[in-house]
């Protein structure tokens, strides 16, 4: 079935670092693809989508590419700020008729000043 | 704020009981998901509504079952609860096609004693 596995964390950066969280897929036919982002005490956000291969899905500095050779959706920002430390989701929606989303574990992410 | 409420925000209980939550989804929106939040299972799809029809089924345990009203709100009912039901619950909501982007409310964090 599908899947997303995204790299562990926590990350621990220091502000204005370059931000990688990697993310991968398994599906079959041609998902959809999310980054969703948990800040403490509250509910999911999209932070952005890609729904076909080679989009690049990009909002508030973070940008993600649909990389279909690779079955890869990593999610970067160039300079990491103190107020972007999050749970960081990396999900997918299957080409089906249902709208259910297929989540990753999860990366947290703390910016130390 | 995404326009989904979801009450109420905590809610303690004991074993063996049984609670509902409740999900108002954004105006116009006629889909409904519920997702849990658990720190061994991490976010997993619950069920969906679509206009008061049930459209898609996940990992929901047979105790727990779902409804959508001609109003639209949708309640999640939980019986029978066992400690490993302690976790946050999510509510999202689209529109009409299952390819539109799901906003999410704030949750309903349960604990079970």
């Amino acid at each position: 079935g599908n899947s997303v596995t995204q790299m562990e964390g926590p990350v621990t950066l220091s502000e204005e670092a370059f931000l990688t969280i990697n993310c991968t897929y398994t599906a079959t036919g041609y998902p959809s693809l999310f980054w969703y982002v948990q800040y403490p005490g509250e509910g999911l956000q999209l932070l952005l989508k890609a729904t076909k291969a080679d989009d690049k899905g990009s909002n508030k500095g973070f940008e993600a590419t649909y990389r279909k050779e690779t079955t890869s959706f990593h999610l970067e920002k160039g300079s990491v700020q103190v107020s972007d430390s999050a749970v960081y989701f990396c999900a997918l929606r299957g080409s089906g008729n249902t709208g259910k989303l297929i989540f990753g574990q999860g990366t947290t992410l703390q910016v130390k000043p | 704020d995404s326009g989904v409420t979801q009450t109420p925000k905590h809610l303690i209980t004991a074993t063996g009981q049984r609670v509902t939550l409740r999900c108002s989804p954004r105006s116009g929106d006629l889909s409904v998901y519920w997702y849990q939040q658990s720190l061994d299972q991490g976010l997993q799809f619950l069920i969906q509504y679509y206009n008061g029809e049930e459209r898609a089924k996940g990992n929901i345990l047979e105790r727990f079952s779902a409804q959508q009203f001609p109003d639209l709100h949708s309640e999640l009912n939980l019986s029978s609860l066992e400690l490993g039901d302690s976790a946050l619950y999510f509510c999202a909501s689209s529109r009409m096609d299952p390819q539109e982007t799901q906003y999410f409310g704030p949750g309903t964090r349960l604990l079970v004693l």
